[in-house]
């Protein structure tokens, strides 16, 4: 069947840290993979979008990587900061379909 | 520029009754989605419009779902009549392109008693 799963609901990590989110897909074949943060009471907002020809992508604090041999994207913040607080939802981006399949999100809390 | 707005922002209603909710997406956007998050789960799409036209109403649960958007502007996403397991946050989204970042509004959250 197919699924999509983000590492775990909840991550806490100390101010300064980097922060490593992970989102592992199994019988997708996605064009693109997105990550968004959603606050509570609003929408997602989107953050980054890495195609399946792309190991890599950055914008400032922010790297996301793709490897679709492992069907696996990494989302990492670093120099974390309390207001990097929020949940992070990955969504694959299908060559064959409209729509985008979201993960259930992780929860990210950073502490100062 | 505005992003894209959606009313009203919450909306409770008894089972059985009819509840319309709409959005306008950002001036321009072509593609407008509608997407559903349930209590504790995923956000799982519902459908695509393409200006005027549906592209994909794959995710629509069933026929008591009814979307539209007249004019390739603002939608609106009717249930009717509601039943207990509608309820949830329904999300819209809007992009200028067919691949790529998607803009979403604030939701509405739908409580059906």
């Amino acid at each position: 069947s197919q699924k999509i799963e983000q590492n775990s609901e909840a991550l806490n990590i100390q101010e300064g840290k980097t922060a490593t989110l992970t989102c592992n897909y199994t019988n997708y074949s996605p064009a693109y993979l997105q990550w968004y943060r959603q606050d509570p009471g609003r929408g997602p907002v989107f953050l980054l979008l890495i195609r399946e020809n792309e190991k890599e992508k950055r914008k400032e604090r922010l790297k996301v990587t793709f490897d679709t041999t492992l069907k696996q994207s990494l989302f990492h913040i670093t120099a974390s900061q309390p207001a990097d607080s929020a949940t992070y939802l990955c969504a694959l981006d299908m060559s064959d379909n409209n729509d985008m399949r979201f993960g259930a999100g992780t929860r990210l809390t950073v502490k100062p | 520029e505005a992003g894209v707005t959606q009313f009203p922002s919450h909306s409770v209603i008894e089972k059985g009754q009819t509840v319309t909710l709409r959005c306008d997406p950002i001036s321009g956007h072509d593609n407008l989605y509608w997407y559903r998050r349930v209590m504790g789960k995923e956000i799982k799409f519902l459908l695509h419009f393409v200006k005027e036209s549906k592209q994909d109403e794959s995710g629509m649960p069933n026929n008591r779902f009814l979307a539209e958007r007249t004019g390739g502007t603002y939608s609106t996403l009717k249930v009717q009549p509601a039943e207990l397991e509608d309820s949830g946050v329904y999300f819209c989204a809007s992009s200028p392109s067919f691949r790529g970042p998607a803009y979403f509004g604030p939701g509405t959250r739908l409580t059906v008693l």
